[in-house]
């Protein structure tokens, strides 16, 4: 029973590098969600989906791209990667049925030199 | 826009007895959901408790309990007789009725001293 899977778990990048993170979920959830933690601010919603094909922007989706092709896989990215993006990465997802009961990923720490 | 306030950067309880973790909130909103989120270590984020803002009643969940109150916007989570696997952040959250885009405090570190 995987859940949500989150890869890379860790990644290190130089300033302007690109990646991609994915976030694969076998749940057949609708709701998917990509959130970072950074100390002392909690997490903070980046880019979410609300069924394959759709996807809109939370509240820091500024140097984040996203896509999901398949209904499973919530992919983010980083086209040029800032220092300021060095957090921990959290996809989640739920079935949409209004419960709040999110599932999350166990997580990617993202350092950008 | 919604805001989630927690206070108390750290807490913490000696192992069986109880702990009050607060939490406050601000919305214009009358009907939306409240949370309880655990982040252990391990850093999988896990739903504690839920509940309705249309719902009176406070949610209890075995030993884990909140005390909600509407009109003063505070939505306390209690936690009886401490274990030592309760040790972990704990975030407060809110979502709109029908809207599952969670805001999160900015979170409660609770450690249990044995």
């Amino acid at each position: 029973n995987a859940g949500v899977t989150q890869t890379p778990k860790f990644r290190v990048l130089k300033t302007g590098q690109s990646m991609t993170l994915l976030c694969a979920q076998d749940m057949n959830h609708e709701y998917m969600y990509w959130y970072r933690q950074d100390p002392g601010m909690g997490l903070r919603l980046i880019h979410y989906s609300v069924g394959e094909g759709t996807t809109a922007k939370g509240e820091v989706p500024d140097g984040y791209n996203v896509s999901r092709l398949k209904k499973q896989n919530f992919l983010l990215g980083l086209e040029s990667a800032a220092p300021s993006q060095t957090s921990v990465y959290f996809c989640a997802s739920s079935f949409g049925r209004n419960t709040g009961e999110l599932f999350f990923g166990e997580g990617s720490r993202l350092t950008v030199l | 826009a919604q805001t989630v306030t927690q206070s108390q950067p750290e807490m913490s309880v000696q192992e069986a007895e109880t702990v009050t973790l607060s939490c406050t909130y601000d919305t214009s909103e009358s009907d939306y959901y409240l949370f309880w989120y655990k982040q252990p270590p391990s850093r999988q984020m896990i739903l504690v408790i839920r509940q309705e803002a249309y719902k009176q009643q406070n949610a209890t969940e075995n030993r884990f309990s909140v005390n909600f109150q509407k009109a003063a916007k505070s939505f306390s989570l209690k936690i009886s007789d401490s274990q030592l696997g309760d040790a972990a952040m704990y975030f407060c959250a809110y979502a709109n009725f029908g809207n599952e885009k969670l805001t999160f405090g900015t979170g409660t570190r609770l450690t249990i001293i044995p």
